[in-house]
């Protein structure tokens, strides 16, 4: 079964700083990533996602994130970060198998990274 | 894009009392619907998923019987939570699918329980 790991529950940066938010995946087949972002009592917004095409893939808001299998790694970055960057960051993988599957299309999601940003 | 909407956004419920709580996807449908409950300072757990015209499956460890879901059409799925009790507080949020990759969420429904 596939997994994702974060590395710091918590990551703190100035305005204009880089954002690095990392994440770390297990998976015995080519893993489909995702970032989401979570605001305060909302739902979760896709930032972006790898599906085995480009590895450095662009998301919105300035977001990218690069796949490197031999560091079985999705870290999230953003050169400049801005005060409404703020906000919990979650990894997730997509599950193994195909249609039809228990595990089609699932997702299973990281502990999540709170994002501080000081002025 | 597309639109996830959940009712109520927030509910506080007497223990013993069932609670139902409405996913929708407004401008698509969706034959693939999730439900995830995230307690605080926690990720997302995939508590079921909940298909369109056919039985909802449940993940190990979740009460199938405690959490009814009904996906009755192609843009609601319904999460009934049976006699609630404090533990069931939480913040239970849908996602739509779409293809293979994309799940849409919704704003999530936080439920206390008192």
């Amino acid at each position: 079964a596939q997994s994702v790991t974060q590395l710091g529950s918590h990551v703190s940066v100035s305005e204009g700083a880089l954002v690095l938010l990392r994440c770390n995946y297990s998976s015995s087949v080519p893993p489909y990533l995702f970032w989401y972002v979570q605001y305060p009592n909302q739902g979760l917004q896709l930032l972006l996602k790898y599906t085995s095409a480009a590895t450095l893939v662009k998301g919105i808001n300035g977001f990218e994130a690069e796949f490197k299998k031999s560091e079985t790694s999705f870290h999230l970055t953003k050169p400049s970060a801005h005060m409404s960057d703020a906000a919990e960051y979650f990894c997730a993988v997509r599950g193994e198998g195909g249609a039809g599957g228990t595990s089609y299309g699932k997702l299973t999601f990281g502990q999540g990274t709170i994002l501080t940003v000081h002025p | 894009g597309a639109v996830v909407s959940q009712h109520p956004s927030w509910v506080i419920c007497k223990s013993g009392t069932s609670v139902k709580i409405e996913c929708r996807s407004l401008d698509f449908q969706a034959t693939t619907m999730f439900w995830y409950r995230q307690f605080p300072k926690q990720s997302l757990m995939l508590m079921a998923t909940s298909n369109e015209g056919s039985k909802a499956t449940y993940e190990q460890g979740v009460e199938k019987d405690k959490f009814l879901i009904n996906h009755a059409s192609l843009t609601l799925s319904t999460l009934t939570v049976t006699s609630a009790h404090p533990e069931d507080s939480s913040f239970y949020i849908c996602s739509a699918r779409v293809g293979q990759d994309t799940q849409y969420f919704g704003p999530g429904t936080r439920l206390t329980v008192l």
